[in-house]
């Protein structure tokens, strides 16, 4: 199956910690965005990156959240000292140029307690 | 920001019948995407619609992109029980960002066998 990756599928952490959330695109594909899913809520667009490249961070907290897709390996984002409002499910998708056809990966739901 | 509002909310159809949900905006978008998101599971992009007027299908799906670019319906034709899950309408931000995606909050579908 060639289709986007996400790990972990689920993770729990307490106030304080760091989570860290991994995204294989899709074969081919060089264009990786990230959204955040609260409850019963759509997806809304956090960053968009390309290899070695941060093109949009708009939809991103300015503290504490980072994201990066070195040119090596996953896309990345990193949440630092985690708090209770950070829990959600956390998407990645991905794209062969930077275009609305996006797909999407199974998230990663983060539960901080 | 960019609002998609979805109707209904949720909706419970017994097996068999016909699904009409639809999304609207204040805003005008160029692109219109359903996407439908099972528990526990990323969204899959069931249809894209790229131009005013245009109905396009996929199997028992049967979507169009509404003539003041403003709204979107989406039909699903004899539901079986494993059309139950979210649907999402989502289109590209305006003004050259067309990576961003806005999504609007769903409707839940439940089907009864």
């Amino acid at each position: 199956n060639a289709g986007v990756m996400q790990n972990p599928r689920h993770l729990v952490r307490r106030r304080g910690q760091e989570a860290r959330l991994r995204c294989s695109p899709m074969k081919g594909h060089s264009h990786v965005y990230w959204y955040r899913q609260l409850p019963e809520e759509g997806l809304k667009f956090m960053v968009y990156l390309q290899k070695e490249n941060i093109i949009d961070e708009s939809g991103m907290p300015k503290e504490r959240f980072s994201a990066e897709f070195p040119k090596e390996g996953p896309s990345i984002l990193r949440i630092q000292q985690v708090v209770r409002g950070d829990s959600a499910a956390y998407f990645c998708a991905s794209s062969t140029i930077g275009t609305d056809t996006q797909y999407f990966g199974p998230g990663t739901r983060l539960t901080v307690l | 920001g960019q609002q998609l509002n979805q109707s209904p909310q949720s909706m419970f159809i017994q097996e068999g019948e016909d699904v009409s949900m639809n999304c609207t905006s204040s805003s005008i978008f160029n692109t219109w995407l359903w996407y439908k998101q099972d528990p526990g599971e990323g969204p899959v992009l069931l249809i894209a619609l790229y131009k005013a007027g245009e109905l396009t299908s996929n199997g028992r799906l049967t979507a169009q992109f509404g003539i003041t670019r403003k709204d979107s319906f989406l039909n699903i034709s004899a539901s079986i029980p494993s059309d139950v899950g979210i649907y999402f309408c989502a289109g590209p931000n305006s003004g050259g960002s067309n990576y961003k995606l806005t999504f609007g909050k769903g409707t839940l579908l439940t089907v009864n066998p």
